[in-house]
């Protein structure tokens, strides 16, 4: 079965720090990845998103996303937070399970940023 | 106005009642999900249903029935066999089962006395 990881469940930056938020994912075939964000009182919306090609993707907001496959990795990454993106960041996995595509959802990250 | 809607945001029901969550989109998707929000537990995957008439169950379906007999509309009933219901449960879209996105609906907040 297909899991997802995420490695860090609160995480306290200063303004203008670099983010870097982990994903691990374990599935031994193809797989499509996501990163969604939950700014508070809103809908999961998403952010950026993996599907083939080149492993580096840019999302909104400055976001970007690299997949390793010999890791299984998907980690998230900003250059610099800004006192926009506190928030509940989550990492997806679409693959096949069962003869279905099946979702699964990382525990979500939860991101403070401070002065 | 195109989207994906869920009815009430909040529902309270008392212990031992059956409830049924509503979801529509009119996007025209192929594919809807349901999940529950839980701190500390992010989402979890109850049922999914890729074509109308067809559904699985996901990662904690017990306690939970759904139906899906028109393709805008996914209900999700949450049974009296459901041990710990008072959550946030959110319904997705997804244009096919396969490489697209999920649009999320604004969920309902279920509190169970």
């Amino acid at each position: 079965a297909q899991s997802v990881s995420q490695h860090n469940h609160h995480v306290i930056l200063s303004e203008a720090a670099s983010l870097e938020l982990g994903c691990n994912y374990s599935y031994g075939g193809t797989v499509n990845l996501f990163w969604y964000v939950q700014y508070p009182g809103q809908h999961l919306q998403l952010l950026l998103k993996y599907f083939s090609g080149d492993p580096l993707v840019k999302g909104i907001k400055g976001f970007e996303a690299e997949f390793i496959k010999s890791k299984f990795s998907f980690n998230l990454r900003k250059p610099s937070v800004q006192w926009s993106d506190p928030a509940e960041y989550f990492c997806a996995v679409n693959a096949r399970s069962g003869g279905y595509q099946k979702v699964t959802f990382g525990i979500g990250t939860k991101l403070q940023v401070i002065p | 106005d195109g989207g994906i809607t869920q009815s009430p945001k909040y529902l309270f029901r008392k212990e031992g009642q059956n409830v049924t969550l509503s979801c529509e989109q009119n996007l025209n998707h192929d594919a809807m999900y349901w999940y529950r929000q839980d701190p500390g537990q992010g989402l979890r995957l109850i049922y999914y249903s890729q074509i109308v008439n067809d559904f699985q169950k996901g990662d904690i379906a017990e306690g939970y029935s759904v139906s899906r007999e028109k393709k805008e509309s996914f209900p999700l009933t949450v049974t009296s066999a459901q041990k710990n219901p008072t959550a946030f449960y959110l319904c997705a879209s997804q244009p096919t089962p396969t490489t697209n996105t999920q649009y999320f609906g604004p969920g309902t907040r279920l509190t169970v006395l």
